[in-house]
C-alpha cells in the first residue's frame, strides 16, 4: 500500500543532542500526525497538525506541517534515554479515512 | 479514561488454523479502525467502521478475513484459515468526530505468529 517517506530510517544520538526527522509525501493531506511506537506496544499520538504552516510544541518535541501540505517534521530537543524508540509520521487526507504511515525512525540514546 | 483494549497480546497458531481478535474502543469513539503492521513497517488499514457500518474494506482480504462490529462498539477480526505471512502486528485505533478533523488512537496490539 501507499507509504510515506520517512527520513532517516534509524539515527544513534548521543544523550543531550537534538534529533530531526521527516516526511514527504506526493499527496497532499489535511492532517500529519507523529507517532511514537515502544517494542510490544501500540503507537502513541505525540503531536498532531491540522493547518498548513502549523508549528507546535509538545514539551520536547515540536513539529510543523509543511507549507505544501505535503510535507512535516519533528524535531526533538536535548535528547534522553526514554526517547528511544521507534517514530512514525502519518499523513490523513479526509477526516475519519486511513493515515498513511512512514515507515518509521528508529532512534537509539546512548548516555 | 482507558485506552483501546485488544486482545489477546498474543497468539501462536499453527498454519490453517483460525484465529479471531478482539478490540473494545474508547468509550465514544464512533470510528474504529483495524491496522495490520508488518515487521518494520508502519501499520497499514485493514478496515474501517462508522459505528457498526464498514465504510471501508478494500485493503481486507475477504477470501481468508472477516470483521465484524455488532453494536458499533467492540470488534472482532478473523483469520480463517491463517497463513504464514499473516504472521504480524494487527492494531486497532478508534477516533471520535469532531468536525472535520480527528486523531486515532492505538491499542497495544495482538502479536500474531503462524508456525
Amino acid at each position: 500500500g501507499q507509504q510515506l517517506n520517512q527520513s532517516p530510517q534509524s539515527m544513534f544520538i548521543q544523550e543531550g543532542e537534538d534529533v530531526s526527522m521527516n516526511c514527504t509525501s506526493s499527496s497532499i493531506f489535511n492532517t500529519w500526525l507523529w507517532y511514537k511506537q515502544e517494542p510490544g506496544e501500540g503507537p502513541v499520538l505525540l503531536i498532531a497538525l491540522y493547518k498548513a504552516g502549523e508549528l507546535t510544541s509538545n514539551g520536547r518535541l515540536t513539529a510543523q506541517f509543511g507549507i505544501t501540505r505535503k510535507d512535516s517534521f519533528l524535531n526533538i530537543s536535548a535528547s534522553i534515554p526514554s526517547d528511544v524508540g521507534i517514530y512514525f509520521c502519518a499523513g490523513q487526507g479526509q477526516a475519519g479515512t486511513a493515515l498513511i504511515f512512514g515507515k518509521g525512525t528508529t532512534l537509539s540514546v546512548s548516555s | 479514561e482507558a485506552g483501546v483494549v485488544q486482545s489477546p497480546r498474543y497468539k501462536i497458531i499453527e498454519k490453517k488454523q483460525p484465529v479471531a481478535f478482539w478490540c473494545n474502543p474508547i468509550s465514544g469513539h464512533n470510528t474504529l479502525y483495524w491496522y495490520l503492521q508488518n515487521l518494520g513497517q508502519g501499520p497499514e488499514l485493514l478496515i474501517r467502521y462508522e459505528n457498526e457500518e464498514a465504510v471501508d474494506d478494500s485493503q481486507l482480504p475477504k477470501d481468508r478475513f472477516s470483521a465484524e462490529r455488532l453494536k458499533g462498539v467492540d470488534s472482532t477480526l478473523k483469520i480463517q484459515p491463517a497463513e504464514l505471512g499473516d504472521s504480524a502486528v494487527y492494531l486497532c485505533a478508534s477516533s471520535p468526530r469532531r468536525g472535520s478533523t480527528d486523531t486515532q488512537y492505538f491499542g497495544p496490539g495482538t502479536r500474531l505468529t503462524v508456525l
